[in-house]
């Protein structure tokens, strides 16, 4: 079947811009998550939904950052006044639950480039 | 503060031979640890994954040694080839916490000579 989808693959924003990213996850996967992956800080944890849910919010780098999931299925997150130090890849992953045994299935990514 | 330490950030082995990558963590409460496999423009794919219940865990070339004691884990590749030339994230993760994100390593890009 289909894997998890993001969109866009690339993007270029300048500073100041806000931008939104998207992520299919699997079907009848309840659990998504979001990082970020950058050179300097390796792959970093964002946040995760259980559903349209997100119980903890505290990875998200700054209030610039938001994420929303409607319908238990698509998820957006959003980078408001973007920064240089935003530049990175944002990679979305689904699980069929939450929990530790189940395993995350990873997208390609969206690369996102501030200028 | 790093929670996952991961080594060597890069290594070169020759076809056949074992590849060998090791991680050490801090937060006594993880439970689940995973080795991800990373290709250029690809999202990581879970290669191996073991609970601190168990000592060693095997699938195919790939094996994972972990010693709960020590705080360490370690991913092994045995007979590598060209093909296993790739990123590898070891991670770590707990149950009791709300988010169950996976904390990783920094990662170690690992080539494989013919």
């Amino acid at each position: 079947g289909a894997g998890v989808s993001q969109s866009p693959s690339n993007k270029v924003t300048e500073k100041g811009k806000d931008v939104e990213l998207r992520c299919d996850p699997i079907s009848g996967h309840t659990a998504l998550y979001w990082y970020r992956q950058s050179l300097g800080q390796g792959l970093e944890f964002l946040i995760y939904f259980q559903g349209n849910s997100a119980p903890d919010k505290s990875g998200l780098p700054s209030d610039r950052f938001s994420a929303e999931r409607t319908g238990g299925s698509v998820s957006t997150l959003t980078i408001q006044r973007t920064q240089q130090e935003d530049s990175a890849v944002y990679l979305c992953a689904s699980s069929l639950s939450k929990g530790q045994g189940y395993e995350q299935y990873f997208g390609p990514g969206t690369r996102l480039t501030v200028t | 503060q790093q929670q996952v330490k991961q080594s060597p950030q890069s290594l070169i082995v020759q076809k056949g031979g074992i590849s060998i990558i090791n991680c050490a963590y801090e937060n006594t409460a993880f439970d689940y640890f995973p080795w991800y496999q990373q290709f250029p423009g690809k999202g990581p794919a879970l290669l191996i994954a073991i609970r601190p219940d168990v000592s060693e865990k095997k699938e195919g070339r790939f094996t994972i040694s972990f010693n709960k004691s020590a705080k360490q884990f370690s991913l092994h590749i045995m007979d590598s080839q060209p093909g296993d030339s790739a990123t590898y994230f070891c991670a770590a993760s707990w149950s009791g916490g709300g988010a169950d994100g996976l904390t990783f390593g920094k990662g170690t890009h690992l080539i494989i000579q013919p």
